[in-house]
């Protein structure tokens, strides 16, 4: 089973500021990893799938980079709605298997 | 707009079996892989296994000798039952849809929370 760790596992912020996180594989799942957004008492909503493609309506402030087992996830501006909990997942070999997250804060 | 809707008992006692079932509407059950993902409360995310339109399965190795996933085109629903379950089991239990090849989940439902509890 890949394992995928991200971090940091908080990350505070302002609004306006630009958010880079973190997901590294145990091995390498190619470009076979997505990025979801969690809101409080929500199911998570895709954001970029392939490493670096947007899923539908997902504004550009939100871009992936990577490949192999090292990927990113950056927010350039902060809005007041992208504070919440991020997850990556690989989708290379299954299981397939989740991060456990990254909780953008404010500050 | 394809929408998904989990639906089933809220409370199931230790050792029964959890059945839920996911209907789909705004699209078609074919072509897609069907999945179930469970978020324990407070926890992270773990896939359940899918099926596929053709009927073929994909389970985790962690849930497989408990796990039977179904699917029933006449009324666009597909279904999770999941045996001797233990508190451990306790979780929000999402539906979820992959729209191409590569298994990542474009569409989800709102989830249902099943309580393993006496």
């Amino acid at each position: 089973e890949i394992v995928l760790t991200q971090s940091p596992g908080t990350l505070s912020l302002s609004p306006g500021e630009r958010a880079t996180l973190s997901c590294r594989a145990s091995q390498s799942v190619s470009f076979y990893l997505g990025w979801y957004q969690q809101k409080p008492g929500q199911a998570p909503r895709l954001l970029i799938y392939g490493a670096f493609s947007r899923a539908t309506g997902i504004p550009d402030r939100f871009s992936g980079r990577g490949s192999g087992t090292d990927f990113t996830l950056t927010i350039s501006r902060l809005e007041p709605e992208d504070f919440a909990v991020y997850y990556c997942q690989q989708y290379g070999s299954s299981p397939y298997t989740f991060g456990q997250g990254t909780k953008l804060e404010i500050k | 707009q394809v929408q998904l809707q989990e639906s089933g008992p809220g409370l199931v006692k230790p050792s029964e079996t959890l059945s839920l079932t996911c209907t789909v509407s705004g699209d078609s059950i074919s072509y897609y892989y069907w999945s179930w993902i469970r978020q324990p409360p407070g926890k992270g995310l773990e896939w359940i296994g899918y099926i596929y339109y053709n009927w073929s399965t994909n389970y985790n190795p962690s849930l497989k000798s408990r796990l039977t996933l179904s699917v029933d085109k006449s009324k666009n629903q597909f279904s999770l039952k999941l045996s001797s379950v233990t508190t451990a089991d306790t979780a929000m239990y999402y539906c979820a849809i992959s729209r191409s090849s590569g298994v990542f989940f474009d569409s989800w439902g709102q989830g249902t929370l099943a309580t393993v509890s006496s």
